[in-house]
């Protein structure tokens, strides 16, 4: 049973390219998050998706950030016009629907570590 | 005030010794409380949850939980070498969508 798949897992853009991220969640789990960690730091909250939406968005900057989750193929995480300041690592998790609730128990993907220079 | 507040540490213990981990949090409403251990360079892994007020154990982890204190905690006993890692603190927020806020973490030592 494979785990949450994020790649590339490592990233090097120069500013003002565009980087994408991927991630495709564990089977049988439909709810995708999107969190950033930056050097010493926890994990930041940017975005929860399910299937063709997005529930969830408080934690993406408003702009040069985007997320995605169709219906086909994996979560794209996008970031625009990169800036030295999104150099991070990137964490993907999926949980597994649970019919009525959501238990909040995530699985993490290895993560994309991004590198702007 | 962070909505999930850890000690950074790091946290020193010797082998064999009980290793406390604390984490506080401000939202009175949350109702979901995780510990998660990260290797350095790794993805964070889930320890342990705990829902409830009182003591979960599992193995040498204990998850302690203090609703009215807004206060929870993770007991590792007879910590190893192994051990050592960054743990984080998560909560789940009212709504139980599965967002979790994350504490920035404590770096435990356990030295042999």
């Amino acid at each position: 049973n494979a785990g949450v798949m994020q790649n590339p897992r490592h990233l090097v853009r120069r500013r003002g390219q565009e980087a994408r991220l991927r991630c495709s969640p564990m089977k049988g789990h439909s709810h995708v998050y999107w969190y950033r960690q930056l050097p010493e730091e926890g994990l930041k909250f940017m975005v929860y998706l399910q299937k063709e939406n997005i529930i969830d968005e408080s934690g993406m900057p408003k702009e040069r950030f985007s997320a995605e989750f169709p219906k086909e193929g994996p979560s794209i995480l996008r970031i625009q016009q990169v800036v030295r300041g999104d150099s991070a690592a990137y964490f993907c998790a999926s949980s597994r629907e649970l019919a009525g609730a959501n238990t909040g128990e995530l699985f993490f993907g290895e993560g994309s570590r991004l590198t702007v220079l | 005030q962070k909505e999930v507040e850890q000690n950074s540490g790091p946290l020193s213990v010797p082998e064999g010794a009980i290793a406390s981990l604390n984490c506080t949090y401000s939202d009175r409403g949350s109702q979901s409380f995780f510990w998660y251990r990260q290797y350095s360079g790794k993805s964070p892994e889930l320890i342990m949850f705990i829902y409830s007020n009182g003591d979960k154990e599992d193995g040498r982890f204990t998850a302690q939980l203090n609703k009215a204190s807004q206060y929870v905690s993770l007991l590792i006993r007879d910590s190893q070498p192994s051990d050592s890692a960054t743990y984080l603190c998560a909560v789940n927020g009212p709504s139980n969508t599965g967002k979790l806020i994350f504490g920035q973490g404590t770096t435990l030592q356990v030295k042999p």
